[in-house]
């Protein structure tokens, strides 16, 4: 799987957008980008994933550049309960039984009141 | 809500002893869970898959005997640290694939908090 790079610490002002890099520029064509997140204590939560397109869901939007060689994670209007080490992974999609996920140092999100 | 489940949540047990940690699928069905380990400031590190009705697969320099997977049913798979040593203590995880389509992502459970003392 491709690996990424994201930078290790970010802070965000409650209310305002939070924007969270990716770069996998060794990406290939049959990888998908997958955003988790982890609140300290917890376990990972899962938040949204895309191949090419872009993709929103209730938590969050996902921005994936034409080359698909970087991503940018958006909170759109981030709160105190947003901070949390927020992790891009990229996993070739699998055939057959489930394939595991390998976690980077993921980027430390810190929203400040 | 969540669909993957650890129990217990924390336990403290001493040198020696043995500690069982189960993981069950909410609402699906797993033929394969992930033990992932994660000791303070650092990310998580796979340990071993599981995989229901046949031996789990264990990461280089997991101790296969240290470290027991029983993937009894397609909803259960249980982890024991047997002979836990201080060393054993950390954050313990496991995942699961929710949905048949080959991106489905994984969910994890809540995580278990040991601590061997």
């Amino acid at each position: 799987d491709a690996k990424t790079t994201q930078p290790p610490s970010m802070d965000c002002a409650e209310g305002r957008a939070a924007n969270l890099p990716c770069n996998h520029s060794t990406i290939s064509g049959n990888e998908y980008v997958y955003w988790y997140r982890q609140i300290h204590s917890q376990g990972p939560q899962y938040i949204i994933h895309g191949l090419k397109n872009n993709e929103t869901n209730e938590m969050a939007s996902l921005i994936i550049t034409e080359d698909r060689k970087s991503s940018t994670l958006i909170l759109p209007h981030a709160t105190l309960r947003d901070t949390a080490v927020y992790y891009c992974i990229v996993r070739a999609a699998s055939s057959g039984s489930a394939r595991q996920l390998t976690f980077g140092s993921g980027t430390q999100l810190t929203v400040l009141p | 809500g969540a669909v993957v489940s650890q129990h217990p949540s924390r336990v403290i047990c001493k040198s020696g002893t043995s500690v069982k940690i189960e993981c069950r699928s909410l609402d699906f069905q797993a033929t394969t869970m992930f033990w992932y380990r994660q000791f303070p400031k650092q990310s998580l590190m796979l340990m071993a898959t599981s995989n229901e009705g046949s031996k789990a697969t264990y990461e280089q320099g997991v101790e296969k005997d240290k470290f027991l997977i029983n993937h009894a049913s397609l909803t259960l798979s249980t982890l024991t640290v047997t002979s836990a040593h201080p060393e054993d203590s950390s954050f313990y995880i496991c995942s699961a694939r929710m949905g048949f389509s080959d991106n489905s992502p994984l969910h994890f459970g809540n995580g278990t908090r040991l601590t061997v003392t």
